[in-house]
């Protein structure tokens, strides 16, 4: 079992859902991560989330929306999303202020978008 | 263009022999260089870090160098076993971009009895 757990596992929506992807650690980082990861590709950034706060967006499309509840929480809300955007969503957090700490990642959501 | 090279991009070997996965990159100012196991629709798990000052750095069966000199670094696999089998990815981020790590294309490892 990894130490951030993601849910859910498998996500299936059409383009017009809105559904929210769920991602939790307790190791008390302070730094969170999202990735998206096409097949045979590797991650790629999303949003880091510093202190609870939006430290880089990397010209995310406005249809994923990133929210820090709290330190142990985040989650990606998803609204009108195109097939394209079919991925594994990958979450990780570390313990922050440093580039030198290991990220711990979830297993993922693996999203399709009908 | 990548900043992070791997090569070979896949390789197949059998169980008990060893490999040597490379990674090449550009990325500077160098921050450090971390090695990650990916398996097969899981998350990717860290096996090493290495910042500028270190040589070498070994987690178990796996062995990792790196030559800041030259900005080369190898994950050695000894005495593979099938349960290596995945993809090896080479992570390395910059002193000047906290957050953002330059990964690899990855190599695809296959372990066969």
């Amino acid at each position: 079992d990894t130490e951030v757990t993601q849910t859910p596992k498998h996500l299936v929506m059409g383009m017009t859902n809105k559904k929210s992807l769920k991602c939790e650690q307790h190791m008390g980082h302070r730094a969170m991560y999202w990735y998206k990861q096409k097949a045979k590709k590797p991650p790629e950034l999303m949003f880091v989330y510093s202190y609870e706060k939006l430290s880089i967006n990397e010209s995310v499309p406005s249809r994923f929306s990133p929210e820090c509840p709290n330190s142990s929480l985040l989650n990606l809300h998803l609204h009108a999303l195109q097939p394209e955007d079919s991925a594994l969503y990958l979450c990780a957090s570390s313990q922050g202020g440093q580039n030198n700490q290991p990220q711990h990642f979830g297993d993922g959501t693996r999203l399709s978008i009908l | 263009k990548n900043q992070v090279e791997q090569s070979p991009q896949s390789l197949i070997i059998l169980e008990g022999k060893n490999c040597t996965l490379q990674c090449n990159y550009t990325v500077s100012p160098f921050s450090n260089l971390r090695w990650y196991k990916q398996d097969t629709g899981r998350g990717p798990v860290s096996l090493t870090i290495m910042t500028f000052s270190e040589n070498t750095k070994s987690n178990g069966r796996y062995t990792a160098t790196l030559d800041a000199d030259t900005k080369q670094s190898s994950l050695h696999i000894t005495a593979s076993q099938l349960s290596d089998s995945a993809s090896y990815i080479c992570v390395v981020s910059s002193t000047d971009s906290w957050g953002k790590f330059q990964f690899g294309a990855g190599t695809q490892v296959v372990v066969t009895p």
